[in-house]
């Protein structure tokens, strides 16, 4: 039973509509990200967080802003939505080590937007 | 800066064949190395993983062994199912800010 939680897993909207995708954690986790996804299947760290009030952006550049301001919840904003946001968004979360070697991601799953 | 190789797909074999899937990496310092598993319609989830040369990561009959060695961590099952059928992620620690370093993805089907 998943942990994480994404609301919608599929949304299909029109250029230059304003959409925020949901993640939202169970597990206390500090630290949570947000991943593209490509159809080859390729991930990109589009944004992080190490807890409340702390977002950082990856290392695939993205036009999308994030906000934390509850532990549990790191909704992801596309202010004005375009076809090249076309992808699989997938969040994720784990625990924030000082030495984060050891602490595997718990991933949602996933949601499919389509822009027309 | 750290990276991961793995070997690129689709991977296609039938069902109980030996499977293996390359990953190869290069990194500074003592990283944690993991294999993650997408099935079709979810996200990742982790699969297995090893923390230190020569100790071998094992979960539902896959096995890898980090090899410092050679600087892999090459995912195997002796006798693969349908179910198997998903991407396979290598991924590695040590990215900026400690974030993982993923892979490309391989794509493995199983024919019955």
């Amino acid at each position: 039973e998943a942990d994480i939680y994404q609301t919608p897993r599929y949304l299909v909207i029109g250029t230059g509509k304003k959409i925020t995708l949901e993640c939202s954690q169970t597990m206390g986790h500090d630290k949570m990200y947000w991943y593209q996804q490509d159809p080859g299947m390729e991930l990109h760290l589009i944004h992080y967080s190490y807890g409340v009030n702390s977002t950082e952006k990856g290392d695939l550049s993205s036009e999308s802003t994030v906000s934390r301001i509850r532990t549990e919840h790191f909704p992801l904003t596309l202010e004005s939505a375009r076809p090249s946001h076309t992808s699989q968004y997938l969040c994720a979360s784990s625990e924030f080590q000082r030495s984060s070697y050891n602490s595997p991601l718990h991933f949602g799953n996933g949601t499919r937007l389509t822009v027309t | 800066g750290n990276s991961v190789t793995q070997m690129e797909g689709p991977v296609t074999l039938s069902e109980e064949a030996f499977l293996t899937i390359n990953c190869t990496y290069t990194a500074t310092g003592y990283p944690s190395l993991f294999w993650y598993v997408q099935y079709p319609g979810e996200g990742l989830q982790l699969l297995l993983k090893a923390t230190k040369a020569d100790d071998k990561g094992s979960n539902k009959g896959f096995e890898a062994t980090y090899r410092k060695e050679t600087t892999s961590f090459h995912l195997e099952k002796g006798s693969v199912q349908v179910s198997d059928s998903a991407v396979y992620f290598c991924a590695l620690s040590g990215g900026s800010q400690g974030n993982l370093i993923f892979g490309k993805g391989t794509k493995l089907s199983v024919k019955p």
